[in-house]
This record gives structure tokens, C-alpha cells and sequence, in this order.
């Protein structure tokens, strides 16, 4: 079954450090999407491309996050730099993104945990 | 916002109990989706439900929607210890060109052996 790859699993940071996470979506989803999961909470969208384009990066933080899918495949998303208030799980998922008949089903990564210290 | 709400945050129950979930969320939407997260990993979709569906099933869930009063049911029947985890409604908005979905602070299920 196919898979939405994700790595690091696990990444602890110092403050003020920079961390990148990276995504490899499935195969042939024009929509990637990074989301953050803070503890107890449900994820928030980040960063939505459709093949290499942002199409919604309203909710982040520009000042210090970066994401990009240069050849529309995978992804980066960047923190520079990284402060205690970044400490979730950053889940990157796809879809196909089929709007017209079944509705936007989105398949998920496992997620990166992120500790700042 | 435009999120889904969870009722309650956390349930506890026995295997063989059924669980109920609900959702309640703001805005007119296309659909509403239920994910399922087991501690520490990535959601995993369950169910779909459109607009225009009343009730949904899936070998042992069942999803009710009422968009008249804005809010949604997971039954989960005969549970097991393996459906312990977190689950999370997610609505698309009507008339989203994105697909953007909105997901609410879920709900921990927890099933005793």
C-alpha cells in the first residue's frame, strides 16, 4: 500500500537552531500538505501546494517557516529559527485532491516530532 | 472557527461496549470526514459522509450526519482494545476549491480488555 514517507521521525533542536523536515508524498497526489499537531490538539494546516505551487499558506508563520515542492514531488518545510513554542509533531500528508465525486480524502505520513529545548 | 468540535474529549469503555463520538462544527459544508490516530502516529481516514447522506457504515463504524443542527455521530460497535486511539471529525467547507479540511481537538478513546 502506498505511503506518505516522512523523515526525521524524531528531531530535538536547540533554540534559535534551524530544522527541516522532509515529505515524500504518494505517488501521483498533486496536493501536499503540512500540518502541525500540537499534543492534545487536532492538526492545524500549515502549507497546501498543488504540484509545485502554494495554494494556501495562510496560517504560517512566514517570518521563520519556509516550505517548498520545487519539482512537485516532495518537500521541505523549514523552521529558522526554531523556538520552544515550535515543539509539536509535523504531519505531512496527499491526496489526489478529487473534489468532484468522492471528496478530498487525505492520507497521512507518520509525522515528525519536534522538541525544542 | 471553522472547526469540528469532539463530545466528550475522552471515553472509556469495555471491549464488547459500543463507543459513540460526536461532532459539532459551524459552517455549511461538502462533507465531513472521521480520522483515527493511534498515540504518537499519523491519522488514518476512516469514513466520508456528503452533505446530502444521512448515515454511512463501515463494517463496524457507523457515521450519522445532521446538518440541520450542524453535527455528526461515530458508532463504533463491539470494541475491541485495538480501537484505542484518538478520533478526529473533519469537515471540507461547501464551496471550497482547495479541499481544505478542518479537524477538531478529537476525542481519546480508550477500550479495556
Amino acid at each position: 500500500e502506498a505511503e506518505v514517507a516522512q523523515s526525521p521521525r524524531y528531531k530535538i533542536t536547540e533554540k534559535s537552531q534551524a530544522v527541516a523536515f522532509w515529505c515524500d508524498p504518494i505517488s501521483g497526489h498533486a496536493t501536499l500538505y503540512w500540518y502541525r499537531q500540537i499534543l492534545g490538539q487536532g492538526p492545524e494546516l500549515l502549507v497546501q501546494f498543488q504540484d509545485e505551487s502554494v495554494v494556501d499558506d495562510s496560517q504560517l508563520p512566514k517570518d521563520r517557516f519556509s516550505a517548498e515542492r520545487l519539482k512537485g514531488v516532495d518537500s521541505t518545510l523549514k523552521i529558522q529559527p526554531a523556538e520552544l513554542g515550535d515543539s509539536a509533531m509535523y504531519l505531512c500528508a496527499s491526496s489526489d485532491n478529487d473534489l468532484g465525486t468522492r471528496g478530498n480524502t487525505i492520507y497521512f505520513g507518520e509525522g515528525s516530532w519536534l522538541t525544542v529545548v | 472557527s471553522q472547526q469540528g468540535e469532539e463530545d466528550p474529549q475522552a471515553l472509556s469503555i469495555q471491549e464488547g461496549e459500543n463507543a459513540t463520538m460526536n461532532c459539532s462544527y459551524k459552517t455549511s459544508i461538502n462533507n465531513l470526514q472521521w480520522y483515527r490516530q493511534n498515540s504518537g502516529r499519523g491519522l488514518v481516514h476512516l469514513i466520508l459522509i456528503r452533505s446530502n447522506e444521512r448515515e454511512k457504515h463501515s463494517g463496524r463504524l457507523r457515521v450519522t450526519l445532521d446538518t440541520s443542527k450542524k453535527s455528526s455521530s461515530l458508532l463504533i460497535t463491539a470494541s475491541r482494545a485495538a480501537d484505542t486511539a484518538s478520533y478526529f471529525c473533519a469537515t471540507e467547507e461547501r464551496g471550497s476549491t482547495l479541499g481544505r479540511l478542518y479537524f477538531g481537538r478529537g476525542t481519546q478513546l480508550t477500550v479495556w480488555p
